[in-house]
C-alpha cells in the first residue's frame, strides 16, 4: 500500500460508545496530523505529532484523544461524542514541520454520531 | 473577521470555460499560500504553492498572489469534467505546515 490509509472509512457510533480511528502512512514520513472537516467550514487542525511526540493539541476536547505509537500510524481515540462531533476526519503526514510544504491526505474517515 | 474568506460556491462552467476562485484574508503577515483540491470522498491534494507576490503557472492552472488586496486567486483553463471538485485555499505566516489557514473550499462542477 502507498500513500496515507485511514480506516474505517465511515463509522457510526453512540454518544455513549468508544471507538478508535486509525491512520497508517507508508510515506517515511516524521510529522502526522488529525483535521477535522465539518461542512460549510474550514479545515480545523486538532492534533500535530512530529517523531511520535505531540507537538501540538489545538485546544481539542478530551473526549478526543490521540495516540502515536510511532512515526507511521497515527490513533484517534473516541468516547463519550456528541452529535456536533459529527465530520469528516482526516489524517495527513508530511516529511517534517518545517522542511518543506504539502500534506499528503489520507481519504478520511466519516464519522456520524447519533 | 474570518482570517481567510472563500465563497463556497458551487460554481458551474460549461467544459473549456475558464474557472476563476478567489480568496481574501485578513492577516498580511501570510506569506505562502497554497490551493488544494478534493475530490469527492477524498482527502485534499496540494495543487499549488506560492510564495509572496506573484504568478506561478502548472499546465492548465494558474496561482496569482496579490499581497497589497490580500487576495489570491486561482484560475483553470480548458477546464474538463475531471476538474469538477473543492478546491480550497491555505495559506501561512512561517514555513511550516502545522500553521496553515484554510478557506471553507469552493465546489466547482465542470457540465460536459
Amino acid at each position: 500500500e502507498t500513500g496515507v490509509t485511514q480506516t474505517p472509512r465511515h463509522l457510526v457510533m453512540g454518544m455513549t460508545n468508544k471507538k478508535s480511528l486509525k491512520c497508517e502512512q507508508h510515506l517515511g514520513h516524521n510529522a502526522m496530523y488529525w483535521y477535522k472537516q465539518s461542512a460549510k467550514k474550514p479545515l480545523e487542525l486538532m492534533f500535530v505529532y512530529n517523531f511520535k511526540e505531540q507537538t501540538e493539541n489545538n485546544s481539542v476536547p478530551s473526549r478526543f484523544s490521540p495516540e502515536c505509537p510511532n512515526s507511521s500510524h497515527l490513533f484517534l481515540h473516541l468516547h463519550t461524542l456528541q452529535p456536533e462531533d459529527s465530520a469528516l476526519y482526516l489524517c495527513a503526514s508530511s516529511q517534517g514541520l518545517t522542511e518543506d510544504y504539502g500534506y499528503t491526505f489520507g481519504s478520511g474517515t466519516r464519522l456520524t454520531v447519533v | 473577521q474570518k482570517e481567510v474568506e472563500q465563497d463556497p460556491g458551487p460554481l458551474s462552467v460549461p467544459e473549456g470555460a475558464i474557472v476563476s476562485l478567489n480568496c481574501t484574508y485578513s492577516n498580511s503577515a501570510f506569506q505562502y499560500f497554497m490551493w488544494y483540491r478534493q475530490y469527492s470522498r477524498k482527502g485534499p491534494e496540494l495543487l499549488m504553492y506560492t510564495y509572496s507576490s506573484g504568478n506561478k503557472e502548472d499546465g492548465r492552472f494558474t496561482a496569482q498572489v496579490d499581497k497589497s488586496s490580500k487576495y489570491i486567486s486561482l484560475f483553470i483553463r480548458d477546464s474538463q469534467p475531471s476538474d469538477s471538485a473543492t478546491y480550497l485555499c491555505a495559506m501561512s505566516v512561517a514555513r511550516g505546515n502545522n500553521r496553515l489557514a484554510f478557506g471553507k473550499g469552493n465546489q466547482v462542477v465542470v457540465i460536459p
